[in-house]
């Protein structure tokens, strides 16, 4: 497998403009989660799914952040309108759940530098 | 929620020495507890985890102990090498308990090793 496939690498927009990241989680796995990464904050959890529904999204910071996924294989975070204190790098990570699974193995995609003037 | 605090920030040691992070955690329902390293411009990756029935474990030069009781875990990685600079996060989860699989990231340990 090719592993969680995130894309673009970079993004570079200007302030207002909406942008749409994306991934494409591994094959097979039930769980996806994004993460933002800032030097001030570490990597925090923005929100994840099962089963492609979503279940906690209360590290989403504010209405501009929206996350979809459609089906199995594919997800996008949004923001819309983008603002300088977004730049960061976002991080789409999966996993697979098990109903007796007690670890959480998560596999991430290499990220999304954004960068927002 | 689980909050999990992680110790030192940044770390420097002599190659071949050893380096020692520490975490500690909240839930006392956490029974998952692994580790990522993160290299410069990729992802964090699993390096090693464990669960809670289980008080340490050991992969080659990377070792993790687990203190159920006073709710904190450790990485300790011997004969560092200058590969091993990168940044590690420990981590926390509930595992199959939980309503999700959520991961409570520690605020990271960026480790360097001078040869």
């Amino acid at each position: 497998d090719a592993g969680v496939i995130q894309s673009p690498r970079h993004e570079v927009t200007e302030m207002g403009q909406e942008v749409t990241l994306r991934c494409k989680p591994i094959s097979g796995h039930n769980s996806l989660f994004w993460y933002r990464q800032t030097m001030m904050r570490g990597l925090e959890l923005l929100i994840y799914f099962n089963n492609n529904v979503p279940i906690d999204d209360s590290g989403m910071p504010e209405d501009r952040f929206s996350a979809k996924m459609p089906n199995a294989s594919f997800s996008t975070l949004k923001i819309q309108p983008s603002e300088p204190r977004d730049s960061a790098v976002y991080f789409c990570a999966s996993s697979f759940r098990g109903r007796f699974e007690a670890k959480n193995i998560q596999y991430f995609g290499a990220g999304t530098r954004l960068s927002v003037l | 929620g689980e909050n999990v605090e992680q110790h030192p920030s940044t770390l420097s040691v002599q190659e071949g020495d050893s380096a020692v992070i520490k975490c500690t955690y909240s839930d006392s329902a956490s029974n998952y507890f692994p580790w990522y390293k993160q290299e410069l411009g990729k992802g964090p990756q699993l390096i090693i985890d464990i669960r809670s029935n289980v008080g340490e474990k050991k992969d080659q030069r990377i070792a993790v102990t687990l203190n159920k009781t006073a709710k904190h875990f450790s990485l300790h990685i011997t004969e560092t090498q200058p590969e091993d600079s990168a940044v590690y996060f420990c981590a926390a989860s509930r595992g199959a308990q939980a309503a999700g699989n959520k991961l409570t990231f520690g605020g990271g340990t960026r480790v360097l090793v001078k040869p």
